[in-house]
């Protein structure tokens, strides 16, 4: 499953499939981002990161794009588990100390 | 061992009240903050400290006091309470600014 667009905020995916979360991000000059996972009554939890001078990062199950001519960021999932169901979020450093967070996504995996 | 805490977990009072929210890390980290989240789960810094000292203050109402005693504390006074102050409230800490925070599990504030 893929969120297409800006942003998404549902995304449905069957288990076992790959899962395509996708961010746009506000500006130019932002050199650091990272993707967090929020479960149902916690706090976000650090999923993976990646600098402006990369354009591709991997983990464990997961894979960080970043594409700086359109501001755009995705975290793929492969083999999408039921643990997996979470609300998705992007955030970027503008260079200000601060990271500023987009809307989320909310990620439902079906048996 | 929990590397991010926050206490308590539930906070339900009146409107006109003021609470505390307090938050402790044991990562050794010089950076600690406080986000608000929203109903539709967006997320917002408030208040930024670095070693004790304020960094960032969000536009946040002064009704909103941060504190830091040290650097592995920093605790939360809000004033005279709205309605419209209800929401959840998550400390996080970093070992340098706006870089990979560590949350802790967030305050439910509910404003009666």
């Amino acid at each position: 499953g893929e969120s297409v667009g800006l942003h998404l905020p549902t995304l449905s995916v069957q288990e076992g499939d790959n899962s395509i979360i996708n961010c746009a991000y506000s500006n130019s000059a932002s050199d650091y981002f990272i993707w967090y996972k929020q479960e149902s009554g916690k706090g976000p939890q650090f999923i993976i990161d990646i600098r402006s001078n990369m354009d591709k990062r991997q983990g464990q199950r997961v894979t960080v794009l970043l594409n700086k001519t359109v501001k755009h960021l995705s975290l793929q999932i492969a083999a999408t588990q039921p643990g997996d169901s979470a609300v998705y979020f992007c955030a970027e450093n503008m260079g200000d100390y601060k990271l500023s967070f987009g809307a989320g996504t909310t990620v439902t995996v079906r048996a | 061992d929990t590397a991010v805490s926050q206490t308590p977990k539930y906070l339900v009072t009146q409107m006109g009240n003021d609470k505390s929210i307090k938050c402790e890390q044991n990562l050794g980290h010089d950076t600690m903050y406080w986000y608000k989240q929203d109903s539709k789960k967006f997320l917002k810094i408030m208040f930024s400290y670095n070693n004790k000292e304020l960094i960032i203050n969000e536009t946040v109402p002064n009704r909103f006091s941060p504190k830091s005693p040290d650097k592995a504390h920093l605790n939360l006074h809000i004033n005279s309470l709205e309605l419209g102050d209800s929401a959840v409230y998550f400390c996080a800490s970093s070992q340098r600014d706006g870089e990979k925070l560590f949350f802790g599990s967030g305050t439910q504030l509910s404003v009666l």
